[in-house]
């Protein structure tokens, strides 16, 4: 069965402290590999996708990494408005089906 | 600045009511999704429609849940009769019609059933 876990479940940075999210999946067939990030209240918003082990997408402070077992979200320098939950999902197979992890709340204080 | 919106953005209802809750694709997005997210479960796949036909509802309780697209820029969700446990944030998704191409979110409908 296709399966997302996401670590750590909750992260508490300093502002500026660097540091990884991670997102390790396991599927029978990987044909691609999502960011999101969520607000409270609000809907997931789109971030990166990534197709292939040794992809990298960066977006401002955020890097996405992928392997053929996991993939990073690296978060350089972070600063309060950086606090959110992310959200890894993958599809796999012949639909277009996400698949999401239970996500890691982030909190950036200054 | 195209996004997916859904109505009503909130609901409070009573046990055995029937809810509609609805969905406007982006514009030229063919496929649709419906999600349910819950703290405890977080975000299941519900349906998904391309071309206006349903693709997979397997997600979905068949006995009170159903889903439609009446046209191209409207998908409905319907519960009926509601139950507690059908307490969530529902949203719509949208996205092109290429496999696995990026879904892009609304803003949900967080539903309460009293």
């Amino acid at each position: 069965e296709d399966q997302v876990t996401q670590s750590p479940e909750a992260l508490r940075l300093q502002e500026g402290e660097s540091s990884s999210l991670n997102c390790s999946y396991t599927v029978s067939g990987l044909r691609g590999l999502f960011w999101y990030r969520q607000d409270p209240g609000k809907g997931p918003e789109f971030l990166f996708t990534l197709y292939s082990a040794g992809e990298e997408k960066e977006k401002e402070r955020l890097k996405a990494t992928l392997t053929k077992k996991e993939s990073f979200l690296h978060i350089t320098a972070p600063k309060p408005e950086d606090s959110a939950t992310y959200l890894c999902a993958v599809i796999s197979g012949g639909y277009n089906k996400l698949i999401f992890g239970a996500g890691t709340r982030l909190a950036v204080h200054p | 600045d195209a996004r997916v919106t859904q109505t009503p953005r909130h609901k409070v209802t009573e046990m055995g009511q029937e809810v509609t809750m609805r969905c406007q694709p982006i514009l030229g997005h063919n496929t649709v999704f419906w999600y349910r997210q819950t703290m405890m479960q977080g975000l299941e796949l519900l349906a998904y429609f391309r071309n206006r036909a349903p693709l997979d509802d397997s997600g979905m309780p068949k006995d009170r849940f159903s889903a439609e697209m009446p046209d191209a820029t409207l998908a409905t969700l319907k519960i009926q009769p509601s139950e507690p446990r059908d307490s969530a944030v529902y949203f719509c998704a949208s996205a092109l019609s290429q496999d696995a191409d990026t879904q892009y979110f609304g803003p949900g409908t967080r539903l309460t059933v009293l």
